[in-house]
């Protein structure tokens, strides 16, 4: 079964608006990371979070962590058509050792308005 | 030049046909990984591959065969193709240096099963 389950599955949005997609995972974890994917290209890593840490940032992406509840959560903030993709969360497994392995969820598709 | 590269990008074939794919990297990276997207699931971990002799099942290894040729080189075989192997198939390589590697991802082959 999947590590990571995404929620909403689906969010269409205006543009300059805020999204947010949430993540649920399983098992303890090392990291988690986010990776966008355009329609039908290959997915792009955007941001990794260590178990360690509680919010991370970079540029118009915040990404939060609560590892007792085994969920986090993307914001991307001002929003743009350009950011229209599917947006997935990965998880290692803690007990995986550095096997780099990564587990997918099934993704949020993120439409932006113009 | 995109850094992982496939070969095809579109294939379709028929029941029973053997299929090879081919990825080929310019990164420099020990560890490759072949995944399957299917509407609905995310990406699901097909085989993977820590140097040229090292190579284990992923998730859903049941019906393919992997070769890593060289570091550059991981190709992924169906022996004998059926339609629910119907999927958009992704390669991607990480530097296996740490457990805070990201992976990055080819663009994709499409591959379709009559």
């Amino acid at each position: 079964s999947q590590q990571g389950e995404e929620d909403p599955q689906a969010l269409s949005i205006q543009e300059g608006e805020n999204a947010t997609m949430n993540c649920s995972y399983k098992t303890s974890i090392n990291n988690l990371q986010w990776y966008r994917q355009n329609s039908g290209r290959g997915l792009v890593h955007l941001i990794l979070i260590r178990s360690n840490e509680r919010e991370k940032h970079s540029g118009r992406l915040r990404v939060t962590l609560d590892t007792s509840k085994k969920s986090s959560s993307l914001l991307i903030t001002a929003s743009r058509a350009a950011d229209t993709a599917s947006y997935f969360c990965a998880t290692d497994t803690f007990f995986s050792g550095n096997t780099g392995k990564l587990i997918f969820g099934q993704g949020t598709t993120l439409q932006v308005k113009p | 030049d995109a850094d992982v590269t496939q070969t095809p990008r579109n294939r379709i074939t028929k029941t029973g046909k053997r299929i090879m794919l081919e990825c080929s990297q310019t990164k420099g990276h020990d560890r490759m990984y072949w995944y399957r997207q299917d509407p609905g699931l995310g990406l699901r971990l097909i085989y993977y591959s820590f140097d040229v002799k090292d190579i284990n099942k992923g998730e859903i290894s049941d019906g393919y065969s992997v070769s890593r040729q060289a570091q550059a080189k991981f190709s992924l075989s169906l022996e004998s193709a059926i339609p629910n192997q119907t999927a958009l198939y992704f390669c991607a390589t990480s530097r296996g240096l740490s457990s805070t590697d990201t992976q990055y991802f080819g663009p994709g082959t499409r591959l379709t099963v009559l």
